[in-house]
């Protein structure tokens, strides 16, 4: 199946410093990426939309400035927690569609913990 | 209000045994429905899928049934194996949405 590369696996932060998490579809190209996030025994919660050369589309209650998306190219998405607290400390998981099929691929994930 | 119900948060299940996870949603819209294997700490993997225009597809020991009229689906596992634990999501598509609606999962433990 078609590989999505999420990178770092985890990280650690101080609290008010900022995080940047990629999103690589590998083998295929991706005009729409996702960003989940996943607190512990729930499920996936869709935060973003993000469309290659355009603003990403945020589902509400998710802060825009806080979590910032960029879509650069076909085969790369970012996500940047702005300013992290402990309260940012989550689950974060991207995916993307290939074009050519219906089912979604999915990062790895990333453990973000604020300290 | 959730689009995308699984009810049962776990399920146990003797090795050997076939392991059934359902799944029900609301939307009549969605006309496309997937199932994903989510270990811990790690992204959820794509298992098998099916469109409306069935009612079943089969792909090794992983089977899913689709039942339009009662907007159930539900993913049969035979035989279950013990490397089959891990979290099982039920994801709707629509017809026209990119957006992958989830159910929260049920967690399935494969006794051996």
């Amino acid at each position: 199946g078609a590989v999505v590369s999420q990178h770092p696996s985890w990280v650690i932060c101080k609290s008010g410093t900022s995080v940047k998490i990629e999103c690589r579809s590998l083998d295929f190209q991706a005009t729409t990426m996702f960003w989940y996030r996943q607190f512990p025994k729930q499920s996936l919660m869709l935060m973003a939309t993000s469309n290659e050369g355009s603003k990403a589309t945020y589902e509400q209650g998710v802060e825009k400035d806080k979590f910032l998306i960029n879509h650069a190219s076909l085969t790369l998405s970012t996500l940047t927690v702005t300013s992290a607290h402990p309260e940012d400390s989550s689950f974060y998981i991207c995916s993307a569609r290939d074009q050519e099929k219906t089912e979604a691929f999915f990062g790895q994930g990333t453990r973000l913990t604020v300290v | 209000d959730q689009q995308v119900k699984q009810n049962s948060p776990s399920l146990s299940v003797q090795e050997g045994r076939i392991s059934i996870l359902n799944c029900d949603y609301t939307n009549s819209m969605f006309d496309y429905f997937l199932w994903y294997k989510k270990y811990p700490a790690e992204g959820p993997t794509f298992l098998i899928s099916i469109s409306s225009i069935k009612d079943k597809n089969e792909d090794g020991r992983f089977t899913v049934f689709l039942n339009k009229s009662a907007k159930h689906l539900s993913l049969h596992i035979v035989p279950s194996q013990p490397g089959d634990s891990a979290v099982y999501f039920c994801a709707s598509l629509g017809s026209g949405s990119e957006k992958l609606v989830f159910g929260k999962g049920t967690k399935l433990t494969v006794n051996p």
